[in-house]
């Protein structure tokens, strides 16, 4: 079974819905991540959880929000959904966060979601 | 600031080595990653390196960081069809919180 799972996998959505990605770890990780990636840019950090107490923005927030609803739950929201939102998705744990191999992310399988 | 560069296309023959090559601009890099994404995949890490060391190698996998010249490459051995994927290097910097900071990928073409 996979350690970090996201649901959906794929969605296909209208401008200005509301839609939610789910993201799952069993790994008891406390440190949990929201990437995007876009096609030649690699993947850029839109928030982050180390704890279900402290959650702090990327580099790409805006038109972002995020939920941890649990140690091993950690939502992403798009309130608005636009179509330059269309992108794929990642998810990501780490053990900690401060320069040693436990910092080491392990990565979902993506969500693809295309907005119309 | 922070900043990694891959170049974004590498072909080559099966049963060749890939070298894949990557720069960053940090100079307080405490670990630096190589991860595969296959098509249609979530990312897999397949190797990564502590900045105190200069070599690293894993089966066909052979790591090397130049920390003076912030050049960091990955080198696979015998390249299989099965290779063919997007790579991409990340650093993790010991001043920031845990981020990792990506490289924009170099998709790799294996030739039968």
């Amino acid at each position: 079974d996979a350690d970090v799972t996201q649901t959906p996998r794929n969605r296909i959505t209208k401008t200005g819905k509301r839609i939610m990605l789910e993201c799952s770890q069993t790994k008891g990780h406390d440190r949990m991540y929201w990437y995007r990636q876009d096609p030649g840019l690699g993947l850029r950090l839109i928030y982050y959880s180390f704890d279900v107490k402290d959650i702090n923005k990327g580099e790409i927030s805006d038109g972002y929000s995020v939920s941890r609803q649990a140690q091993a739950k950690f939502s992403l929201s798009l309130e608005s959904a636009i179509p330059n939102q269309t992108a794929l998705y990642f998810c990501a744990t780490s053990e900690q966060a401060g320069g040693s191999k436990r910092d080491t992310q392990y990565f979902g399988p993506g969500t693809r979601l295309t907005v119309l | 600031g922070e900043d990694v560069e891959q170049s974004l296309f590498l072909s080559v023959r099966e049963g060749d080595s890939s070298v894949i090559n990557c720069t960053y601009t940090d100079s307080s890099s405490t670990y630096l990653y190589w991860y595969k994404q296959e098509p249609g995949a979530g990312l897999q890490l397949l190797t990564y390196i502590f900045s105190n060391m200069d070599m690293k190698q894993d089966q066909r996998l052979t790591v090397l960081l130049n920390k003076k010249d912030k050049h960091l490459s990955l080198r696979i051995a015998d390249t299989q069809t099965g290779d063919s994927a997007i790579y991409f290097c990340a650093e993790i910097t010991s001043s920031n919180t845990g981020k990792l900071i990506f490289g924009q990928g170099t998709t790799l073409q294996v030739k039968p």
